[in-house]
């Protein structure tokens, strides 16, 4: 069984469009992540969700926008998609009240804007 | 957060010994020292943490200077499967707030 998942795994799409990417984790934690891989392998955390509240909201354009349905669910939703926002989103999910700080990613959706 | 410093890149023969250093000299007394590995393609993937002991599990190995201010993860038979970028993070003590901040890392060339 997959830990953390993501669909879909490519998205290729026009500027301007709305875009979402799902992901799922089965692992029971409580916290979910985003991260963005731009195309110098810098990898940035976008946002994080616990128990369905945002706790980390880094410096990320509005037009990013977290989903958290539940505690296993956070979305992605991008709207107004630009040249540079063509990147790997990487999903995570880790346990908040666990002694150590390991988190689970998932295999990444690569995204790019045409 | 504590900043780490790695070396962009090294090379080890397959079955040998891997030792990836990092410094961190900034660390405070409670923060903890974590490696992350990111293969081709894929998502970071956990490999072990430790705080003043060293440790080990069936990844690696984490030794730490007694002054905490630098440690190295050791891959004891590194494989050609052991390629990847290795991260060393020493993330927010202030809670557990979840934030790795992932730098440029090491990247680690198992050659046959």
């Amino acid at each position: 069984d997959t830990a953390v998942s993501q669909t879909p795994k490519y998205l290729v799409t026009q500027m301007g469009n709305d875009k979402s990417i799902k992901c799922e984790q089965n692992l029971g934690h409580d916290t979910m992540y985003w991260y963005k891989q731009d195309s110098k392998k810098f990898l940035k955390i976008m946002f994080s969700y616990n128990n369905k509240e945002l706790i980390i909201n880094e410096t990320v354009p509005n037009r990013f926008s977290p989903k958290s349905p539940d505690k296993a669910h956070l979305n992605l939703h991008i709207n107004s998609l630009e040249l540079g926002d063509s990147a790997v989103y990487f999903c995570a999910s880790s346990q908040w009240d666990s002694s150590y700080n390991e988190q689970f990613f998932g295999p990444g959706t690569r995204l790019t804007v045409l | 957060d504590a900043k780490t410093t790695q070396p962009t890149s090294m090379d080890c023969a397959e079955g040998r010994a891997a030792n990836l250093p990092c410094n961190h000299s900034t660390i405070s007394g409670n923060e903890y020292v974590y490696w992350y590995r990111q293969i081709h393609s894929q998502g970071p993937q956990y490999i072990i943490h430790g705080l003043k002991n060293n440790e080990t599990n069936e990844m690696a190995s984490l030794i730490i200077t007694e002054d905490r201010k630098s440690s190295t993860l050791i891959l004891p038979h590194a494989t050609l499967r052991d390629t990847a970028v290795y991260y060393c993070i020493v993330p927010f003590s202030s809670g557990n707030t979840g934030k790795l901040i992932f730098g440029q890392g090491t990247t680690l060339q198992v050659k046959p």
